[in-house]
């Protein structure tokens, strides 16, 4: 069964506009981690945010959020205020308590001038 | 600091020849990863090591596939004949052992191989 799953494969975003990449995941174990990754066209993943299961908040960092809806196992990425360097793929993983990090399909985002 | 280190960036080869692929990890990090990444899909994992151990080789196609970590530092990865499903991006990344769910990798920038 797919652990991660990105339901999009492909988006489109105004330059200085926020934009929301969809995650829901599947885990049984009470003890989980979800992360965002980036990948550019150099081919290096390159780690945005990390949300522990039971964390309280939300995670944050700078122009990336973490939409953590933990009953309906969702875990969406907001970009705000895009720039043109954030086109990217960018991937969803899990790492359970198995520590096997699981990473979802991938959203291609481009971001237009 | 420097990052993970892979070599080579880009392999083209024949099929049934062989490849290897080397990695240098973050001094530092004891924990490290080979992952397969195909084509508009996201990373899998192949081997994880902590230090000189394969501690997760249960994704290794064995039959073709080798690695080695010598003294807990670099590793490489071998194909041994190469068929053309090996086409891939094959990433390396790194990590502090933590035991715990929030244990960050980092990782290379990969080698992407085709094989004919």
């Amino acid at each position: 069964a797919q652990k991660i799953t990105q339901t999009q494969p492909g988006m489109f975003v105004q330059e200085k506009e926020a934009v929301t990449l969809d995650c829901t995941y599947d885990t049984s174990d009470p003890s989980y981690g979800l992360f965002w990754y980036k990948q550019p066209s150099s081919g290096e993943m390159i780690f945005l945010i990390y949300q522990g299961s039971y964390d309280q908040q939300n995670a944050t960092e700078g122009r990336y959020s973490l939409n953590f809806q933990k009953a309906r196992k969702s875990a969406n990425l907001v970009i705000s205020a895009s720039q043109l360097g954030d086109s990217a793929m960018y991937f969803c993983a899990m790492r359970e308590d198995d520590y096997k990090l699981s990473f979802g399909a991938g959203t291609t985002v481009t971001v237009r001038a | 600091e420097a990052g993970v280190v892979q070599s080579p960036r880009y392999k083209i080869i024949e099929k049934k020849q062989p490849v290897a692929f080397w990695c240098n990890p973050i001094s530092g990090h004891n924990t490290l990863y080979w992952y397969r990444q195909n084509l508009g899909q996201g990373p899998e994992l192949l081997i994880r090591y902590e230090n000189e151990e394969a501690v997760d080789d249960s994704q290794l196609p064995k039959d073709r596939f080798s690695a080695e970590r010598l003294k807990g530092v670099d590793s490489t990865l071998k194909i041994q004949p190469a068929e053309l499903g090996d086409s891939a991006v094959y990433l390396c990344a790194s990590s502090v052992r933590q035991g715990t769910t929030n244990e960050k990798l980092f990782f290379g920038s990969g080698t992407q191989l085709s094989v004919l």
